[in-house]
C-alpha cells in the first residue's frame, strides 16, 4: 500500500536557526512528491514538487531534495512568518486519476 | 489566492441532516478533487472528476457524493451525517486528469461542524 510518513510530528526551532524536516514514502512508482504549507484555517498552499531522485528545488529559505526513499525540506534561517504546518505528497505511477497521498504533516514554529 | 472557490466556509448542522458543498476549480481546470481533512486522519482523498466524469475514487463513504456540472463546478453531498463527519472539506483542481507537471491547488476549505 502506498503510504507518506513525515517526521517529526512538530518542530520548535529559534529564528535563524537551520533545520530539516523529513518524508519518508512507500509508492508502487513515484509519479511525484510534492510539498506544501499550510496555515491555520487555509488550504494546503503549492510550494515544490520532485520527480527524480537527485532532484532538488528551491525557493526562498526552503530547499527540497529527493532521494528513492525519502524527501528532505531544508530550512535556513528561519523565520517566525515561515510557521506553519508542512504537508508531502507523492502520486503513484499506478493511481487512477490524479490522486496525491498525503502524509499527516511536520507542525513547525519558529520563535523571535 | 489560489483560484479555487469553496462555499460556504463554515456549516454547523445536526446529525442525520444532509448538506452540499460547492466547489469552483480555477479557470482552466478540468478536474476537481475533494479530500477530508481531520485531526487523526490527515489528508484523505475521496474522490476526482475530470471534465464531468469520475475518474478517481478513494475511501469516500456511500453517504457521500458528488458530481462535477458542465461549468465544471463541482458538489459534495454529505447525508446521513454523524457526528464523525466533522471535518474540513477542501477541494482542489489541476488542469489535466492526472498531475503531470501541474500541482492540485486548494481552496481554504469548508468547515463542517455535526452536532
Amino acid at each position: 500500500e502506498d503510504q507518506v510518513t513525515q517526521s517529526p510530528e512538530a518542530l520548535r526551532l529559534q529564528e535563524g536557526e537551520s533545520s530539516s524536516l523529513n518524508c519518508s514514502y512507500t509508492v508502487s512508482g513515484l509519479r511525484g512528491l510534492f510539498w506544501y504549507r499550510q496555515d491555520p484555517g487555509k488550504g494546503p498552499e503549492f510550494l515544490f514538487t520532485l520527480y527524480s531522485a537527485g532532484e532538488e528545488k528551491e525557493k526562498e529559505r526552503l530547499k527540497a531534495t529527493l532521494t528513492k526513499k525519502e524527501s528532505f525540506l531544508h530550512i535556513t534561517a528561519p523565520k517566525p512568518e515561515d510557521s506553519a504546518t508542512y504537508l508531502c505528497a507523492v502520486q503513484a505511477l499506478q493511481n487512477q486519476g490524479g490522486k496525491l497521498i498525503f502524509g499527516q504533516g511536520t507542525e513547525l514554529s519558529v520563535k523571535p | 489566492d489560489s483560484g479555487v472557490t469553496q462555499t460556504p466556509k463554515h456549516l454547523i448542522t445536526a446529525t442525520g441532516q444532509r448538506v452540499t458543498l460547492r466547489c469552483s476549480p480555477r479557470s482552466g481546470d478540468l478536474s476537481v478533487y475533494w479530500y477530508q481533512q481531520s485531526l487523526d486522519q490527515g489528508l484523505q482523498f475521496l474522490i476526482q472528476y475530470y471534465n464531468g466524469e469520475e475518474r478517481a475514487k478513494g475511501n469516500i463513504l456511500e453517504r457521500f457524493s458528488a458530481q462535477q456540472f458542465p461549468d465544471l463546478h463541482s458538489e459534495l453531498n454529505l447525508s446521513s451525517l454523524e457526528l464523525g463527519d466533522s471535518a474540513l472539506y477542501f477541494c482542489a483542481s489541476s488542469p489535466g486528469w492526472r498531475q503531470g507537471r501541474s500541482p492540485l491547488h486548494f481552496g481554504n476549505g469548508t468547515r463542517l461542524t455535526v452536532t
